[in-house]
């Protein structure tokens, strides 16, 4: 167990909709990162919030949108749901924002199936 | 971000030694290797990490060249519940003012363990 806490496991949802994924890290991590894993793209890293500030940001597309808030817990909202999204998400924590030598952990992921 | 090739799949035997293989010619004197392992149906889970001399944990060895443009995840026993992928990464070093220090994950090596 990472300490990496996210809801929910499983989700199934249409076309068009919205879905909203949570995740509480660990105690005291600072940093929370999101990842999406589908088959054909590997693990992607979508953004990094620090403190509830934006630190980072990858291949996250428009229709999706994070938010860190002031008790450290995190949500990545995706909208306009397409058959491409669905993916296995993963949120991940740790301590600090920078730091090559700290440890990233990483929650058991939300499956998002569109169908 | 610095780029780093791991050979798609190995395969080992139970209780014997495996060498993982990471090539990272481009890396910069400042980036940290780190190696994390994702086993079937987890998120990412961290191994190891060096950067200059050789490291030991009570999961893994790592080995850095001399030059640093290569390394060895060394599993020194290797288990079935050690099957997974493993990622070489480099992390940039730590910047005053706290700038990112994300995961960028590669393919892997698929790392398969028979009994």
């Amino acid at each position: 167990d990472s300490g990496v806490t996210q809801t929910p496991k499983h989700l199934i949802t249409a076309t068009g909709q919205r879905v909203t994924l949570r995740c509480s890290p660990r105690s005291g991590d600072l940093s929370v990162y999101w990842y999406q894993q589908s088959l054909d793209q590997g693990l992607q890293f979508l953004i990094q919030y620090y403190n509830g500030e934006e630190r980072a940001k990858g291949n996250i597309l428009e229709r999706f949108s994070a938010q860190q808030f002031p008790d450290l817990h995190s949500e990545l909202n995706l909208s306009s749901l397409e058959l491409g999204d669905s993916a296995l998400y993963f949120c991940a924590s740790s301590e600090k924002a920078a730091g090559s030598g700290n440890t990233i952990y990483f929650g058991e992921g939300s499956w998002l199936t569109v169908v | 971000d610095a780029k780093t090739t791991q050979p798609n799949s190995m395969e080992s035997n139970e209780e014997e030694p495996v060498h993982l293989p990471c090539n990272h010619s481009t890396i910069s004197g400042t980036d940290y290797i780190h190696w994390y392992r994702q086993l079937p149906s987890q998120g990412p889970e961290y191994v190891i990490h060096g950067l200059t001399s050789n490291v030991n944990n009570r999961m893994a060895s790592l080995a850095i060249a001399e030059d640093r443009k290569s390394s060895t995840l060394i599993l020194h026993r290797a288990t079935l519940r050690d099957a997974a992928v493993y990622y070489c990464i480099l992390r940039a070093a730590e910047h005053y003012g706290g700038a990112t220090n994300k995961l960028i994950f590669g393919t892997g090596t698929l790392l398969a363990v028979q009994p």
